[in-house]
């Protein structure tokens, strides 16, 4: 059992370029979602996906697009990078995401410049 | 909207000692989760301790305890015994008992723990 893994760890953009961060999990779990951390504050939520095929905006999701077409992998897509989006992105994963307990990724560090 | 805070932004122990880290929130719901996650150096998340907001009892893993309180809306952790790879950032986290984006983990910004040999 992996548990949920991210790539790449490490990744510097240029400004306007487009990438995609990978998570993926393989404990069958419904609820996955993507998080970002800056200096100083906790995680804030970027999407969220209840199943395959349903995704949803969290606190902070311009900038980023999602998609779930499988209950394993959910991609994280950054349209054209901005320095604003420089950060630590976390992906996690539970059962259902209301009773269960979120399991996250190592983080993949991301710099913009 | 639901909030939470931690207000310590570092603390301190010397090893085998005690510490006893702070979270408030503020919520107009009465069914909810706490959480308080560990993270080392490494980057890694880790859940150190979880408490449902209807259980009175406070929620205990080995050397770390919760002491939930409910009408004051604080959320406390210590930690007995420290150990030297209790080193880490520690956040506290809420949820709301729904599903959807009420569901969703909502982070304090975090206290950063030291422990001296």
């Amino acid at each position: 059992n992996a548990g949920v893994t991210q790539t790449p760890k490490f990744q510097v953009l240029k400004t306007g370029q487009s990438m995609t961060l990978q998570c993926a999990q393989d404990m069958n779990h419904e609820y996955m979602s993507w998080y970002r951390q800056d200096p100083g504050m906790g995680l804030r939520l970027i999407h969220y996906s209840v199943g395959a095929g349903i995704t949803d905006q969290g606190e902070v999701p311009n900038g980023y697009n999602v998609s779930r077409s499988t209950t394993e992998d959910f991609p994280l897509r950054l349209l054209s990078a901005a320095p604003s989006q420089t950060s630590v992105y976390f992906c996690a994963s539970s059962y259902d995401g209301v009773w269960d307990t979120q399991y996250f990724g190592p983080g993949t560090r991301l710099t913009v410049l | 909207a639901q909030t939470v805070t931690q207000s310590q932004p570092e603390m301190s122990v010397q090893e085998a000692e005690t510490v006893t880290l702070s979270c408030t929130y503020d919520t107009s719901e009465s069914d909810y989760y706490l959480f308080w996650y560990k993270q080392p150096p490494s980057r890694q998340m880790i859940l150190v301790i979880r408490q449902e907001a209807y259980k009175q009892q406070n929620a205990t893993e080995n050397r770390f305890s919760v002491n939930f309180q409910k009408a004051a809306k604080s959320f406390s952790l210590k930690i007995s015994d420290s150990q030297l790879g209790d080193a880490a950032m520690y956040f506290c986290a809420y949820r709301l008992n729904y599903g959807g984006s009420q569901g969703n983990l909502i982070f304090g910004k975090g206290t950063k723990l030291s422990v001296k040999p």
